[in-house]
């Protein structure tokens, strides 16, 4: 199961603090993605990169925020700006373009704010 | 925009029955179908693509574009199929990103 790992596991914030996510991956993969998974909603997708310093919006990125300054790291930051943070976060990886049907998928982070 | 369409949130059978999981999808171009899987405690993780005709675990999936469906199938269902099952589509040619549809939880009962 090694390869993209999340950390960590289960987070808890106060309302109105920016937090920041963390997934790795060591698969040497181009793209990375990330996902919301909310009871009932399937996954929604935030932010993706498809290489190196360069990402793009996903369906609901607003009040989130990436980087990709590394080929292997793509850390997810909630800022207070997000309505409904509390939710479950899917890191995932992709060889590519070519072949983003095929991602790979991190443990996830639960992230509850109060 | 394409969208993906899981009209069943549960689907509970007995083992040894056989098991149909819909999925509807629409787009107007040629989407590529995908069939991901999450066990319990275990990560998500791809189970089928629709263009490589094979089958996966005993499950296969058949696009019917006419119906603009690819359903998911298995003619006798094990305990151990139980889990979360997602479509998802992608744009064929060029980069394009999954998009899920909203899940539908397998429990196959002894």
């Amino acid at each position: 199961d090694g390869g993209i790992t999340q950390s960590p596991k289960y987070l808890f914030r106060k309302e109105g603090q920016n937090v920041t996510l963390s997934c790795e991956q060591n698969l040497n993969h181009d793209a990375m993605y990330w996902y919301r998974q909310d009871p009932g909603q399937g996954l929604r997708l935030i932010y993706y990169s498809q290489i190196v310093n360069d990402f793009q919006k996903g369906d609901i990125a607003e009040g989130y925020s990436v980087s990709r300054e590394k080929k292997e790291s793509f850390p997810l930051t909630v800022t207070s700006a997000q309505k409904n943070p509390t939710a479950f976060y899917l890191c995932a990886s992709s060889i590519g373009a070519a072949r983003a049907y095929e991602q790979y998928f991190g443990p996830g982070t639960r992230l509850t704010v109060t | 925009a394409q969208r993906v369409t899981q009209p069943e949130k549960l689907l509970s059978v007995f083992k040894g029955a056989p098991v149909e999981l819909k999925c509807n999808y629409s787009y107007s171009g040629s989407p590529e179908l995908f069939w991901y899987v999450q066990y319990s405690r275990q990560r998500l993780q791809l189970l089928l693509r629709h263009i490589s005709r094979e089958s996966i675990k005993g499950f296969t999936a058949d696009l019917n574009k006419g119906e603009t469906s690819f359903h998911l199938k298995k003619p006798f269902a094990q305990e151990e199929d139980s889990a979360m099952y997602y479509c998802a589509l992608s744009i064929r040619g060029g980069y394009s990103t999954l998009t899920f549809g909203k899940g539908t939880m397998l429990l196959v009962s002894p």
